[in-house]
């Protein structure tokens, strides 16, 4: 069974340009949340896809959007990049709302996004 | 709103030393879930343990150990007799109960702690 795929695993970008990154759920993971986590800090939650749509935000602009498709993957679009913006952003998938199981989350190896 | 602390940035042990790592949360929510996570210098956060706000039970998982106080919002995690491969830096997370949609609410992390294990 393949874990929490992610990609790319390297990413660079200049300032002003808009970027996509890729996600991939275990195998019977519905729920997918993406988080950003700048350097030496812990992650920060964007937010949360499930059945297509978009069940929770955290505190992060629209410049972040997202996209999860009808076989549970999921894209984060991130526009008009700022240096800021460089992090490692990483991938959770969960096992949906059955079971004891749905509260935890299960990570994905993150893409490393630079903005120069 | 929810706020997890980790006071200790970093700790160093040498081999076979137990250590312990703290995380105080705070939460308004009377159901809660707690968790801690492993991040290796891959990147990867890696699962260890959810414990829910309702079984202050601790739990014992082979050299590791977590003790849940809900007096002192306290969800401690020792490591038995260290080794090398436990150096990583280690989170602490809080969520709350089920989302609307009933999936897995978001996390709230600390700030980590970096432990370094050497021989």
């Amino acid at each position: 069974d393949a874990g929490v795929t992610q990609s790319p695993t390297h990413l660079i970008k200049t300032r002003g340009q808009q970027v996509t990154l890729r996600c991939s759920p275990k195998s019977g993971h519905d729920t997918v949340s993406w988080y950003q986590q700048a350097l030496g800090q812990g992650p920060q939650f964007i937010f949360q896809y499930y059945e297509e749509e978009e069940r929770q935000r955290g505190n992060f602009p629209d410049r972040f959007s997202g996209h999860q498709f009808p076989n549970y993957s999921s894209e984060l679009n991130v526009n008009a990049l700022l240096l800021g913006d460089s992090a490692l952003y990483l991938c959770a998938c969960s096992p949906g709302t059955s079971g004891t199981h749905s509260y935890e989350q299960y990570f994905g190896p993150g893409t490393r996004l630079t903005v120069t | 709103a929810q706020k997890v602390t980790q006071a200790q940035t970093e700790i160093s042990v040498v081999e076979k030393e137990d250590v312990t790592l703290d995380c105080v949360y705070e939460t308004r929510d009377t159901t809660y879930y707690l968790f801690w996570y492993k991040q290796p210098p891959s990147g990867e956060l890696v699962f260890l343990i959810r414990r829910n706000s309702f079984d202050e039970q601790n739990e014992i998982s082979g050299r590791y150990s977590w003790n849940f106080q809900k007096s002192t919002s306290s969800f401690n995690f020792t490591i038995t007799a260290s080794q090398v491969v436990d150096s990583a830096v280690y989170f602490c997370a809080l969520s709350e109960a089920l989302g609307s949609a009933g999936t897995a609410s978001k996390l709230t992390f600390g700030t980590g702690t970096r432990l370094q294990v050497t021989l």
